[in-house]
């Protein structure tokens, strides 16, 4: 899997949107960008993931760049409870086999009141 | 929505005993996944299973073992706890392609005295 860099820590002020970037400069060309995070003490959580359209669901939205070098997660209306360690990772998805998950450190949201 | 759940959030064990941590997920997932989660050391998956009675090793089974007598469960045995396996456990399933989607369970995290 290709690696990626986050920053290691964002704050936000509750209500605005949280733009949480992410490089990913050796995506190869079957690999997704997928989002997750976790909650202190809570098991990880699926956000959502993109090949290299922007992808919008009831959590976030993913904006991808064109050459798919980067990708930026965005929190619309960051509330207290989205703070946490968000991961960004890049997986191929194909048949026969398993493929585990990676985390690196990801980005420490912390949402201010 | 998927649901993954494991049987506890938080177990406390002493040395030598033997441990079950269970996993269940309603989704009708084909793969289902253990992993142990350590400060600075990330996820590290344990054992994987692509269906009943299927399972392979991960990067860290020493200690372990597993069982999948039915789909939507899958339960990690510590056979003889030590205090080295104190750690956060978190169970996910998938669909059956490598790269699809991993959903993960809320963790159980156990402490052997």
């Amino acid at each position: 899997d290709a690696k990626t860099t986050q920053p290691p820590s964002m704050d936000c002020a509750e209500g605005r949107a949280a733009n949480l970037p992410c490089n990913h400069s050796t995506i190869s060309g079957n690999e997704y960008v997928y989002w997750y995070r976790q909650i202190h003490s809570q098991g990880p959580q699926y956000i959502i993931h993109g090949l290299k359209n922007n992808e919008t669901n009831e959590m976030a939205s993913l904006i991808i760049t064109e050459d798919r070098k980067s990708s930026t997660l965005i929190l619309p209306h960051a509330t207290l409870r989205d703070t946490a360690v968000y991961y960004c990772i890049v997986r191929a998805s194909y048949s026969g086999g398993y493929q585990k998950v990676t985390f690196g450190t990801g980005t420490k949201l912390q949402v201010i009141p | 929505d998927v649901k993954v759940t494991q049987s506890s959030r938080y177990l406390v064990k002493r040395t030598g005993e033997k441990v079950f941590l269970e996993c269940v997920q309603d989704m009708d997932h084909e793969n289902m996944f253990w992993y142990r989660q350590d400060p600075g050391l990330g996820l590290r998956l344990i054992y994987f299973s692509y269906d009943v009675k299927m399972k392979e090793k991960g990067d860290i089974p020493e200690g372990y073992s597993v069982s999948r007598e039915k789909k939507e469960r899958f339960s990690l045995i510590l056979e003889s706890a030590s205090t080295n396996q104190t750690s956060m456990y978190l169970c996910a399933s998938s669909l059956p392609l490598a790269g699809d989607t991993q959903y993960f369970g809320p963790g159980t995290r156990l402490t052997v005295l």
